[in-house]
């Protein structure tokens, strides 16, 4: 059974239309990250969010914003896409730091297309 | 800080073992992750070791590690067409709560 849960599978957006991608979890975790992972790359982390604190990675867009309303749901919200932002969206889940065995649980990811 | 690396490709016979590298950086005590991607999808925890291990076997899959190198390994016995995919290396360090994530290594079982 997903555990994380990440709709749609594809996803077509035009050039600067703001675009959603939401991600679920079944698990409880606390911990809940965004990756985008371009094409025969590592994800890069863009933001995590630990319980309701939001962590931004340094080098993350402005045009990416996050939310997590509770638990479960967490949302990127790309606000004015544009063609290099065209990747795949990871999202993960881990217990937090307190555990330091808790690997990060992933989604099958979103792909993003700009037209 | 972290920094984790892969050599990029690896051909494969089906049933021969395969074996994927990675070195890292960071000399806290740490984590150390093999996550597997197949096209399309997201990426699929393999196994794990912590640092203060030199070896974990689990089914065809033997991980080594070597501390004082900064080197990890990752050993797939009788590599099945199933196999074929990216493996990403990672590192979990103290209480960071990011994965920091090698390139990847590209196999290809060969049937």
């Amino acid at each position: 059974d997903a555990m994380v849960i990440q709709n749609p599978r594809y996803q077509v957006t035009q050039f600067g239309k703001p675009v959603t991608l939401s991600c679920s979890q079944t698990l409880n975790h606390n911990v809940m990250y965004w990756y985008q992972q371009k094409s025969s790359q590592a994800p890069k982390l863009l933001f995590h969010y630990y319980d309701k604190d939001f962590n931004n990675e340094a080098d993350t867009p402005d045009n990416f914003q996050s939310r997590r309303p509770n638990t479960s749901f967490c949302f990127l919200d790309i606000r004015s896409p544009g063609l290099g932002d065209a990747a795949m969206y990871l999202c993960a889940t881990s217990r937090g730091a307190g555990d330091r065995r808790s690997p990060l649980h992933f989604g099958n990811g979103t792909r993003l297309t700009v037209t | 800080g972290e920094d984790v690396e892969q050599s990029l490709f690896l051909s494969v016979r089906e049933g021969d073992s395969s074996v994927i590298n990675c070195t890292y950086t960071d000399s806290s005590s740490t984590y150390l992750y093999w996550y597997k991607q197949e096209p399309g999808a997201g990426l699929q925890l393999l196994t794990y070791i912590f640092s203060n291990m030199d070896m974990k076997q689990d089914q065809r899959l033997t991980v080594l590690l070597n501390k004082k190198d900064k080197h990890l390994s990752l050993r797939i016995a009788d590599t099945q067409t199933g196999d074929s995919a990216i493996y990403f290396c990672a590192e979990r360090s103290g209480g960071n709560n990011r994965l920091a994530f090698g390139k990847g290594n590209q196999v290809v079982v060969i049937p």
